[in-house]
Protein backbone atom coordinates (compact mmCIF):
# COMPACT_ATOMS: atom_id res chain seq x y z
CA UNK A 1 0.00 0.00 0.00
CA UNK A 2 1.72 2.73 -1.66
CA UNK A 3 2.03 6.37 1.07
CA UNK A 4 2.78 9.43 0.66
CA UNK A 5 3.96 11.75 3.65
CA UNK A 6 4.94 15.52 2.47
CA UNK A 7 7.40 17.56 4.88
CA UNK A 8 8.68 20.74 4.99
CA UNK A 9 8.65 24.60 6.89
CA UNK A 10 5.39 25.63 7.37
CA UNK A 11 6.03 29.52 7.33
CA UNK A 12 8.55 30.91 4.53
CA UNK A 13 9.15 34.57 4.29
CA UNK A 14 8.17 36.92 0.98
CA UNK A 15 10.38 36.80 -1.42
CA UNK A 16 11.35 33.61 -0.26
CA UNK A 17 11.66 29.85 -1.56
CA UNK A 18 9.08 27.11 -0.54
CA UNK A 19 10.52 23.71 -0.47
CA UNK A 20 8.42 20.47 0.07
CA UNK A 21 9.90 16.94 0.09
CA UNK A 22 6.97 13.72 -0.38
CA UNK A 23 8.41 11.11 0.31
CA UNK A 24 7.06 7.69 -0.97
CA UNK A 25 6.45 4.61 1.11
CA UNK A 26 5.27 1.05 0.48
CA UNK A 27 6.62 1.30 -3.66
CA UNK A 28 9.08 2.82 -5.69
CA UNK A 29 8.97 5.83 -7.39
CA UNK A 30 10.68 4.56 -10.35
CA UNK A 31 7.29 2.38 -11.03
CA UNK A 32 5.50 3.41 -14.22
CA UNK A 33 3.77 6.33 -12.49
CA UNK A 34 3.62 10.06 -12.49
CA UNK A 35 4.26 11.90 -9.20
CA UNK A 36 2.16 15.69 -8.58
CA UNK A 37 1.86 18.58 -6.56
CA UNK A 38 -1.30 19.97 -5.93
CA UNK A 39 -2.59 22.84 -3.19
CA UNK A 40 -5.46 24.82 -2.04
CA UNK A 41 -5.33 27.79 -0.51
CA UNK A 42 -7.21 28.80 2.24
CA UNK A 43 -11.29 28.10 1.21
CA UNK A 44 -10.44 28.14 -1.73
CA UNK A 45 -10.15 25.11 -4.87
CA UNK A 46 -7.38 23.03 -5.68
CA UNK A 47 -4.55 23.74 -8.43
CA UNK A 48 -2.49 21.78 -9.99
CA UNK A 49 1.65 22.93 -9.34
CA UNK A 50 3.30 20.37 -11.77
CA UNK A 51 4.23 16.89 -12.36
CA UNK A 52 7.18 14.90 -13.23
CA UNK A 53 8.18 10.79 -14.27
CA UNK A 54 10.97 8.93 -12.39
CA UNK A 55 12.96 9.62 -15.38
CA UNK A 56 12.79 13.42 -15.13
CA UNK A 57 10.44 14.48 -17.50
CA UNK A 58 8.24 17.33 -15.93
CA UNK A 59 5.06 19.22 -16.49
CA UNK A 60 4.31 22.61 -14.53
CA UNK A 61 1.39 24.71 -14.69
CA UNK A 62 2.10 27.61 -17.01
CA UNK A 63 0.93 30.11 -14.23
CA UNK A 64 3.74 28.92 -11.92
CA UNK A 65 6.64 27.48 -14.29
CA UNK A 66 8.83 30.77 -13.80
CA UNK A 67 8.98 29.69 -10.32
CA UNK A 68 8.59 26.19 -10.03
CA UNK A 69 10.93 23.33 -9.87
CA UNK A 70 10.00 19.68 -9.13
CA UNK A 71 12.56 17.19 -8.58
CA UNK A 72 12.95 13.23 -8.02
CA UNK A 73 15.91 11.50 -5.90
CA UNK A 74 15.44 8.04 -6.54
CA UNK A 75 18.15 6.73 -4.35
CA UNK A 76 15.79 7.95 -1.23
CA UNK A 77 12.30 7.51 -3.33
CA UNK A 78 10.98 11.03 -2.97
CA UNK A 79 10.27 13.87 -4.74
CA UNK A 80 10.71 17.43 -3.85
CA UNK A 81 8.69 20.98 -4.78
CA UNK A 82 10.91 24.61 -4.80
CA UNK A 83 8.30 27.19 -5.74
CA UNK A 84 10.43 31.10 -5.74
CA UNK A 85 9.70 34.71 -4.76
CA UNK A 86 6.48 33.38 -3.10
CA UNK A 87 4.29 35.66 -1.55
CA UNK A 88 0.55 35.81 0.54
CA UNK A 89 -1.22 34.33 -2.54
CA UNK A 90 1.21 31.04 -2.61
CA UNK A 91 0.18 30.34 1.40
CA UNK A 92 -1.70 27.24 0.93
CA UNK A 93 -2.08 23.76 1.85
CA UNK A 94 0.23 21.72 -0.27
CA UNK A 95 -0.30 17.98 -1.06
CA UNK A 96 1.75 15.51 -3.44
CA UNK A 97 0.18 12.66 -4.51
CA UNK A 98 1.07 9.77 -7.27
CA UNK A 99 -0.79 9.65 -10.83
CA UNK A 100 -1.23 5.98 -11.62
CA UNK A 101 -1.36 4.69 -15.06
CA UNK A 102 -3.52 2.18 -13.79
CA UNK A 103 -6.50 5.13 -13.58
CA UNK A 104 -5.51 6.53 -16.71
CA UNK A 105 -3.29 9.07 -14.72
CA UNK A 106 -5.50 9.82 -12.29
CA UNK A 107 -4.38 10.90 -8.99
CA UNK A 108 -5.57 7.58 -6.42
CA UNK A 109 -2.87 8.46 -3.29
CA UNK A 110 -2.43 11.55 -1.52
CA UNK A 111 -0.17 13.15 1.47
CA UNK A 112 -2.24 14.59 3.99
CA UNK A 113 -1.24 17.70 3.54
CA UNK A 114 1.15 20.64 4.78
CA UNK A 115 -0.09 23.80 5.11
CA UNK A 116 2.80 26.94 4.38
CA UNK A 117 1.93 29.97 5.33
CA UNK A 118 4.02 32.75 3.64
CA UNK A 119 4.43 35.31 5.99
CA UNK A 120 7.27 37.67 7.45
CA UNK B 1 -10.98 31.47 -12.67
CA UNK B 2 -10.65 27.79 -13.99
CA UNK B 3 -11.14 26.57 -17.36
CA UNK B 4 -13.53 24.04 -15.74
CA UNK B 5 -17.04 25.78 -15.00
CA UNK B 6 -19.00 24.10 -12.13
CA UNK B 7 -21.90 25.03 -10.03
CA UNK B 8 -20.68 26.23 -6.59
CA UNK B 9 -23.27 24.50 -4.92
CA UNK B 10 -25.57 21.46 -4.95
CA UNK B 11 -27.61 19.93 -2.62
CA UNK B 12 -29.84 17.60 -1.88
CA UNK B 13 -32.24 15.36 0.75
CA UNK B 14 -31.33 11.71 1.58
CA UNK B 15 -31.85 8.93 -1.47
CA UNK B 16 -32.42 11.67 -3.41
CA UNK B 17 -30.07 11.53 -6.98
CA UNK B 18 -27.89 14.83 -7.37
CA UNK B 19 -26.04 16.06 -10.42
CA UNK B 20 -22.91 17.97 -10.54
CA UNK B 21 -21.88 18.99 -14.33
CA UNK B 22 -18.58 20.28 -15.67
CA UNK B 23 -17.96 22.58 -18.63
CA UNK B 24 -15.25 22.67 -20.56
CA UNK B 25 -13.70 22.96 -24.24
CA UNK B 26 -12.51 21.29 -27.00
CA UNK B 27 -8.61 21.44 -26.09
CA UNK B 28 -9.47 20.00 -22.35
CA UNK B 29 -12.38 17.93 -21.93
CA UNK B 30 -13.55 17.58 -26.00
CA UNK B 31 -10.04 15.72 -26.72
CA UNK B 32 -9.08 14.10 -23.00
CA UNK B 33 -10.79 11.59 -20.52
CA UNK B 34 -12.43 13.57 -17.26
CA UNK B 35 -11.44 12.65 -13.60
CA UNK B 36 -13.65 13.10 -10.32
CA UNK B 37 -12.65 13.87 -7.01
CA UNK B 38 -14.44 13.80 -3.67
CA UNK B 39 -12.50 16.22 -0.60
CA UNK B 40 -14.46 15.50 2.26
CA UNK B 41 -14.15 18.21 5.08
CA UNK B 42 -10.32 18.61 6.42
CA UNK B 43 -9.42 15.96 4.44
CA UNK B 44 -7.29 15.10 1.36
CA UNK B 45 -9.11 14.67 -2.21
CA UNK B 46 -9.71 11.19 -3.16
CA UNK B 47 -10.09 10.09 -6.86
CA UNK B 48 -13.83 8.72 -7.45
CA UNK B 49 -14.16 8.58 -11.23
CA UNK B 50 -11.62 8.09 -13.51
CA UNK B 51 -11.24 7.75 -17.95
CA UNK B 52 -14.74 9.57 -18.10
CA UNK B 53 -16.65 6.73 -16.20
CA UNK B 54 -14.52 4.28 -14.75
CA UNK B 55 -14.47 3.56 -10.74
CA UNK B 56 -11.44 2.86 -8.75
CA UNK B 57 -12.02 -0.26 -6.68
CA UNK B 58 -13.74 0.59 -3.25
CA UNK B 59 -15.78 3.59 -4.95
CA UNK B 60 -19.15 2.71 -4.39
CA UNK B 61 -21.60 2.26 -7.68
CA UNK B 62 -23.79 5.29 -6.27
CA UNK B 63 -21.40 7.36 -8.17
CA UNK B 64 -21.13 7.49 -11.83
CA UNK B 65 -19.54 9.81 -14.66
CA UNK B 66 -20.22 10.57 -18.68
CA UNK B 67 -18.92 12.69 -20.23
CA UNK B 68 -20.86 14.12 -23.82
CA UNK B 69 -18.50 16.84 -26.20
CA UNK B 70 -16.68 19.27 -23.80
CA UNK B 71 -18.97 18.55 -20.63
CA UNK B 72 -19.08 16.09 -18.16
CA UNK B 73 -20.99 15.02 -15.33
CA UNK B 74 -20.81 13.67 -12.24
CA UNK B 75 -24.00 11.72 -10.49
CA UNK B 76 -24.71 10.45 -6.96
CA UNK B 77 -27.64 8.32 -6.60
CA UNK B 78 -29.66 7.38 -2.93
CA UNK B 79 -27.76 10.53 -1.66
CA UNK B 80 -26.09 9.89 1.97
CA UNK B 81 -24.95 12.12 4.82
CA UNK B 82 -21.64 11.27 4.62
CA UNK B 83 -21.77 12.36 0.76
CA UNK B 84 -21.26 16.42 1.90
CA UNK B 85 -18.32 16.99 0.65
CA UNK B 86 -16.96 19.59 -2.21
CA UNK B 87 -16.57 17.57 -5.60
CA UNK B 88 -14.06 18.79 -8.14
CA UNK B 89 -13.73 17.61 -11.79
CA UNK B 90 -10.16 17.52 -13.90
CA UNK B 91 -8.57 16.78 -16.75
CA UNK B 92 -5.72 17.30 -19.34
CA UNK B 93 -5.83 20.75 -21.03
CA UNK B 94 -3.83 20.70 -24.43
CA UNK B 95 -3.81 24.62 -25.00
CA UNK B 96 -2.26 24.84 -21.59
CA UNK B 97 -0.15 21.67 -21.58
CA UNK B 98 -0.87 21.05 -17.86
CA UNK B 99 -3.79 19.15 -15.89
CA UNK B 100 -6.75 21.83 -14.92
CA UNK B 101 -9.17 21.23 -11.75
CA UNK B 102 -12.37 22.78 -12.14
CA UNK B 103 -13.20 24.78 -9.38
CA UNK B 104 -14.93 22.35 -7.38
CA UNK B 105 -18.97 21.74 -6.24
CA UNK B 106 -19.87 22.10 -2.51
CA UNK B 107 -22.69 19.66 -2.09
CA UNK B 108 -24.60 19.96 0.67
CA UNK B 109 -27.24 16.55 2.26
CA UNK B 110 -30.26 18.51 3.60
Amino acid sequence: QVQLQESGPGLVKPSGTLSLTCAVSGGSISSSNWWSWVRQPPGKGLEWIGEIFHGGSSNYNPSLKSRVTISVDKSNNHFSLKLSSVTAADTAVYYCARETATADYGMDVWGQGTTVTVSS
Amino acid sequence: QSVLTQPPSASGTPGQRVTISCSGSSSNIGNNNVFWYQQLPGTAPKLLIYKNIQRPSGVPDRFSGSKSGTSASLAISGLRSEDEADYYCATWDDSLRGRVFGGGTKLTVL
